[in-house]
């Protein structure tokens, strides 16, 4: 299973956009990246998924540059609302993915 | 996206007693789940990986007498905790594998908070 690391945390203001970048050294070929929005006193809600280069969807991008061995999600123009811990996860979609978190990025966004 | 759902919420046990969190798959088939528990301000922690039709398979430290899971069929995973204790006390997730059109993204229930008193 791929270790992950991110940053403990980040602070931001409203209408900023954040990045949020996950270090995976040892990512496999087959496996895929996803990142989680986890509000306190819920379950980590999906985010985006990707594989290479560039994903976006209607709340966030997620960047991958061709060596795989990171990954940076980019929200744009958060709100106070995107105040939450965001995990990313490695694994392989097809293969178990038997789902490791690591400590997260506690979000703190500011008015 | 797929959706995972979880019951009950919160539940309230005494010392000693056992108690049932059921966790379903509701729009999908989920051959594979997973249980996790969350203290407070740490990350999620998977406890096992829950498989329908045979055991499920444990997290090294986690007492699988303790915490016994059934994943009976293809849309429920439930986690026992058997003769509960205040230490187990925690917040517990589950999730479930969604469908290939997901991309077998792995989808979260909403949790469920335990206070054993």
């Amino acid at each position: 299973l791929a270790k992950t690391t991110q940053p403990i945390s980040m602070d931001s203001y409203e209408g900023q956009e954040v990045n949020i970048t996950c270090s995976h050294n040892n990512i496999a070929t087959n496996d895929y990246i996803t990142w989680y929005q986890q509000f306190p006193s819920q379950g980590p809600r999906f985010i985006i998924q990707g594989y290479k280069t560039k994903v976006t969807n209607e709340v966030a991008s997620l960047f991958i540059p061709a060596d795989r061995k990171s990954s940076t999600l980019s929200l744009p123009r958060v709100s106070l609302s995107d105040t939450a811990v965001y995990y990313c996860l490695v694994g392989d979609p097809e293969g178990g993915f038997k789902t490791i978190f690591g400590a997260g990025t506690r979000l703190f966004v500011k008015a | 996206g797929a959706v995972v759902s979880q019951h009950p919420s919160r539940v309230i046990c005494k010392s000693g007693t056992s108690v049932k969190i059921e966790c379903r798959s509701l729009d999908f088939q989920a051959t594979t789940m997973f249980w996790y528990r969350q203290f407070p301000k740490q990350s999620l922690m998977l406890m096992a990986t829950s498989n329908e039709g045979s055991k499920a398979t444990y997290e090294q430290g986690v007492e699988k007498d303790k915490f016994l899971i059934n994943h009976a069929s293809l849309t429920l995973s439930t986690l026992t905790v058997t003769s509960a204790h205040p230490e187990d006390s925690s917040f517990y997730i589950c999730s479930a594998r969604g469908p290939k059109r997901s991309g077998n993204t792995i989808y979260f229930g909403e949790g469920s908070w335990l206070t054993v008193v």
